[in-house]
């Protein structure tokens, strides 16, 4: 069964470094959102991607936040200069286009601890 | 309460009870979807339920949706240890990228 992949599954980094996360989304999908879940709360929505491009975005994905696809395969977020409070689980989903009511598929996230 | 509140925030059972989990939500929606998540794992998808339905079944999962109400439960029969888990309702609202917004789960604990 097709599966979104998450890579790495753990990452420690050094506050103010950057870090990339990368996710591989299900080959026949288009539209491809990072997620977030701090330990213990809720999962948040960051961004959304469709066609190359930005689709929407929170208020958490600032200017510290950047997403790319570079290849026919790799959807990346990048966060510029780590701070401490985004250490947190994220997580990459994607899903087909064309009917609203589709689901999204979810990688198994990669943990960012940020010391 | 935000989009997607869960209750209760924690729910304990013995094998074989059916469990019960409510979402609320407070716009209007395109669907609702429940998710589980085992501790420290990724999401994974149960159930997706429009806003014209009221009622979906999937094996031992029993999803109602009450759009009037703006709110949904989550029933789970038969329980089995291995159900002990996260369990998270999504809404899709508008925009075009349909994004999710989770609430912030029921831990369920199904004890052998």
């Amino acid at each position: 069964e097709p599966e979104v992949t998450q890579t790495p599954s753990h990452q420690v980094t050094q506050m103010g470094q950057e870090v990339i996360l990368r996710c591989v989304p299900i080959s026949n999908h288009l539209y491809f959102y990072w997620y977030r879940q701090i330990l213990g709360q809720k999962v948040e929505f960051l961004v959304s991607f469709y066609n190359n491009e930005i689709s929407e975005k929170s208020e958490i994905f600032d200017d510290q936040f950047s997403v790319e696809r570079p290849d026919g395969s790799n959807f990346t977020l990048k966060i510029r200069s780590t701070k401490l409070e985004d250490s947190a689980m994220y997580f990459c989903a994607s899903r087909q286009e064309g009917a609203m009511n589709t689901e999204a598929f979810f990688g198994q996230g990669t943990r960012l601890t940020v010391v | 309460s935000q989009q997607g509140e869960e209750d209760p925030q924690a729910l304990s059972i013995q094998e074989g009870e059916n469990a019960t989990m409510n979402c609320s939500y407070k716009t209007s929606i395109n669907n609702l979807q429940w998710y589980r998540q085992n501790s420290g794992r990724g999401l994974v998808h149960l159930i997706l339920i429009r806003s014209n339905e009221r009622e979906k079944h999937s094996g031992r999962l029993r999803v109602t949706l009450d759009t009037s109400k703006k709110s949904s439960s989550l029933l789970i029969t038969a329980s089995r240890a291995a159900d002990t888990a996260s369990y998270f309702c999504a809404t899709v609202t508008s925009g075009s990228a349909r994004q999710l917004t989770f609430g912030s789960g029921t831990q369920l604990t199904v004890l052998p």
